[in-house]
Order: C-alpha cells, then structure tokens, then sequence
C-alpha cells in the first residue's frame, strides 16, 4: 500500500522567508502524482502544487516550489516570500493507478509578523 | 475552476437519528466521487470511493451499512450516517472528479461539520 510521510507536525516561518516542508512516499508504482494542499481554517481543501512523477522538472507555482526526488521518495515543498495567509495545515498527498489520495498526517505552519 | 459543495455546512443532531450529506458537482459531472473523514487536527481519512450508478467502494474498517453511500447522478452523491453516534462526531469532507479532468485531480468540497449530542 502506498503510504505518504510528512515528519514535521509543526513549522514556523518569519515573514518574508523561505521554509520547506518535507514529504516522502512509498509507492512500487512508476506512474503517479503528488500534490501539496493547502487547509486554512477554513478547511477547504486548497490546491498549491502538483508534480507528474514522469516529469523530471520540478513544479513551481508563484512563490511554491517543490524538490522531487524520484530515486529517493521524496517531495518537499519550498515557500519563498512569506505572507500571513500562508498560514494553515498543509498536506502532501499522493495519487496512483487507482485514483484515490493518501494524504500525509499534515503539518501546521505559523507565519511570524 | 470547478466547483464542489456541500450541504449543510454544518449539523448538529440526537444520538441514534441518521444524517444525510449531499456533496453536489456545479460545473462539471463527476464520474467518481470520493468521502473523507477528517477529526481535529489529524489527516483526511478516505471513507469510500463512489462512481455513478455504481455501489461504492468502501475502504477497510468503514462501516458500509452505518455510511451508506449514493451515487445516483453526475453531479450528486449523499452520504448518510445512520443510527448516529457520539464518535461519529467529525468533519466530513466530499471530493469529485471527472474522467476528461487531469488524472489525480480531485475537487474538494468545503466540509461538512457534524456533531452528535
């Protein structure tokens, strides 16, 4: 079964810096996605990123950008800038053959003003 | 984009009375919906996997007769909890896709809080 990783319950960030959040996954599959999402308090589930695992090339959105390493299972997201609104929980999930997500058990960033 | 409700946004009911949640594609027709359970400050629980005009896909350890799951049309699927209970008590999230939508892009209802007194 697949299974995603995110090893950092909590993070937190000064304004206008940079942070990384870090993911890892199991899969024996060669052909899946994996997402990063965003859920403020609100809980609506909010799309930040999606990387094709055929895709060498790393996905960026803006201010978010991902490190997939595909030998190594791993997907970090990067968040460049920022802002108070990045608060929230953020989930690394994974998509394969089957359709359905696995989600990671999330980790909760606070922006420091 | 495509958009995902739900309704109620919120519900508050007796123990051993059932609830019903609709989850209702607006723009487009979902081909598979899919349930999650989500308690506080924990991570989305797949509960089942519907595709229209089809029985769902239960995942292990999902009661199948306590959520029961319909997919009737393209753009609807409810998802009723029966004979509820305290521990059910928790935040219940749909999401839905198409088969002409990019593969593993799934669009997300906005929850569904239900409390069980």
């Amino acid at each position: 079964a697949q299974t995603v990783t995110q090893s950092q319950p909590e993070m937190s960030v000064q304004e206008a810096e940079t942070v990384t959040l870090s993911c890892t996954y199991d899969t024996s599959e060669s052909d899946y996605y994996l997402f990063w999402y965003k859920q403020p308090p609100s809980r609506q589930m909010i799309l930040v990123i999606r990387q094709e695992a055929y895709k060498q090339q790393n996905a960026t959105e803006n201010r978010f950008s991902v490190n997939f390493q595909k030998a190594a299972k791993s997907f970090s997201l990067k968040i460049s800038d920022s802002q108070l609104g990045d608060a929230a929980m953020y989930f690394c999930a994974y998509t394969g053959t089957g359709n359905q997500f696995y989600f990671g058990t999330g980790t909760s960033l606070t922006v420091i003003p | 984009g495509a958009v995902v409700s739900q309704h109620p946004s919120w519900v508050i009911c007796k123990s051993g009375t059932s609830v019903k949640i609709e989850c209702r594609s607006l723009d487009f027709q979902a081909t598979t919906m899919f349930w999650y359970r989500q308690f506080p400050k924990q991570s989305l629980m797949l509960m089942a996997t519907s595709n229209e005009g089809s029985k769902a896909t239960y995942e292990q350890g999902v009661e199948k007769d306590k959520f029961l799951i319909n997919h009737a049309s393209l753009t609807l699927s409810t998802l009723t909890v029966t004979s509820a209970h305290p521990e059910d008590s928790s935040f219940y999230i749909c999401s839905a896709s198409h088969y002409t939508s990019g593969r593993g892009e799934q669009f997300f209802g906005p929850g569904t809080r239900l409390t069980v007194l």
